[in-house]
């Protein structure tokens, strides 16, 4: 059974392009979780999601983010127009259901240029 | 609500002696409770959980925390530390809030082994 599996690994995008994370939660997991770690910081979380349905958003920046778990295929987050201050590593979650454990991707680190 | 604070940014062991990291969790609810570790530009690895069974929780290369309800802490302990353990450590609280569930982090402690 692989692990929750985040691709790609490494992106660069310049300022104001988009930039689109892959997350493929584990077999058999329907809850994803995405965080958002800054330099230096701990990670914070941003939304949560079930298949088709945003169940919290509330760490979400109001603009130019958006995350999706369609029916079939990756959980994705979408960061439209990047900045500077969008750099970070962005890590996601999934969990069998909300009760159990999450277990960690290995993150997605997004370099703005 | 649900929060978790640990107490130190930094901490420096040699090695072969004892480490010990702090944490003190607020929660409303029964939480769930959990040790991370964060090698450099690496994912996040689970060191340990409690999920209201045994208090005293052994986890992986010799890590452990007890859980104290009483002192609303959970502080994460090894009796010798290894160079290998230099990495970040992030104490997590997990609960039920409002219909949903998700991870708390903390600000995250990093370990420095000296030789």
């Amino acid at each position: 059974n692989a692990g929750v599996m985040q691709n790609p690994r490494h992106l660069v995008r310049r300022r104001g392009q988009e930039a689109r994370l892959r997350c493929s939660p584990m077999k058999g997991h329907s809850h994803v979780y995405w965080y958002r770690q800054l330099p230096e910081e701990g990670l914070k979380f941003m939304v949560y999601l079930q298949k088709e349905n945003i169940i919290d958003e509330s760490g979400m920046p109001k603009e130019r983010f958006s995350a999706e778990f369609p029916k079939e295929g990756p959980s994705i987050l979408r960061i439209q127009q990047v900045v500077r201050g969008d750099s970070a590593a962005y890590f996601c979650a999934s969990s069998r259901d909300p009760n159990t454990e999450a277990f960690f991707g290995q993150g997605t680190r997004l370099t703005v240029v | 609500a649900q929060s978790v604070t640990q107490l130190d940014s930094h901490v420096s062991v040699s090695e072969g002696t004892p480490v010990l990291l702090r944490c003190n969790y607020s929660s409303s609810y029964s939480p769930s409770l959990f040790w991370y570790v964060q090698h450099p530009n690496k994912g996040l690895q689970l060191l340990l959980k409690y999920t209201s069974a045994a208090t005293l929780v052994k986890g992986i290369n010799g890590f452990e925390a007890e859980f104290k309800k009483s002192e609303t802490s959970f502080h994460l302990t090894k009796p010798s530390a290894h160079m290998s353990d230099a990495a970040e450590y992030f104490c997590v609280v997990s609960a039920a809030t409002s219909g949903t569930y998700k991870y708390i982090f903390g600000t995250g402690t990093r370990l420095k082994v000296l030789a």
